[in-house]
């Protein structure tokens, strides 16, 4: 089992729709939950992170976690054609040092 | 602003060649990262450095190895590269213990590596 894993899409919405990408992870030692964003040959970006249970929001983008489940996601609201890229999930590993690991990320394709 | 920069944007090296990539940030990051990136596979944790002269294996470490001489300074170094190795390499870095205030990994801008 992939340590974090992701639906590799494409995820295609229309413009104005909510976008629900999804992320489980493996290890039940993890402590912070990070979303990234990949535009076509760019580096990944960050989007948002969260630590704790629930919803985080900060505009249109709100991330939910449920360690019990071992899932994180991200909502978009009202999506634009500049919200297609890819997006990464990333938790950090066991060990206490912060050591990233990523899902193979889900490509989000918004048409007008 | 944090800078995480790599020393190529490009490269195409010869089968066989020794190859060394580097990475510099200026962030006093204890923590830095190799990462590649495949279509389909997302990014793969080659090496990963939690201090000077301190290293750990990733996910794919063979046919790669790391030197952390200074702390702002992370090579990946391809022994012999190989077709196969052809991708992109994207180093990172972040603070050792997650802050609240700046969690997160900072990227470079990536090398696209080409081996012929």
């Amino acid at each position: 089992q992939k340590e974090v894993e992701q639906n590799s899409g494409p995820l295609s919405v229309p413009e104005g729709a909510i976008a629900s990408l999804n992320c489980t992870y493996s290890d039940r030692g993890s402590q912070s939950f990070f979303w990234y964003r990949q535009y076509s040959g760019k580096s990944p970006e960050l989007i948002m992170f969260i630590y704790s249970n629930g919803d985080k929001e900060d505009g249109r983008f709100t991330a939910q976690l449920n360690k019990a489940s071992q899932y994180v996601s991200l909502l978009i609201r009202d999506s634009q054609p500049s919200d297609s890229a890819t997006y990464l999930c990333a938790v950090n590993g066991i060990g206490g040092y912060n050591k990233l690991i990523f899902g193979a990320g889900t490509r989000l394709a918004v048409h007008p | 602003d944090v800078k995480v920069t790599q020393s190529s944007r490009y490269l195409v090296k010869r089968t066989g060649e020794k190859v060394f990539l580097e990475c510099v940030q200026d962030m006093d990051h204890e923590n830095m990262f190799w990462y590649r990136q495949d279509p389909g596979l997302g990014l793969r944790l080659i090496y990963f450095s939690y201090d000077v002269k301190m290293k750990e294996k990733g996910d794919i470490p063979e046919g790669y190895s790391v030197s952390r001489e200074k702390k702002e300074r992370f090579s990946l170094i391809l022994e012999s590269a190989s077709t196969n190795q052809t991708s992109m390499y994207l180093c990172a870095s972040s603070f050792r213990r997650s802050r609240a205030r700046e969690p997160e990994a900072f990227f470079g801008q990536g090398t696209r590596l080409t081996v012929v």
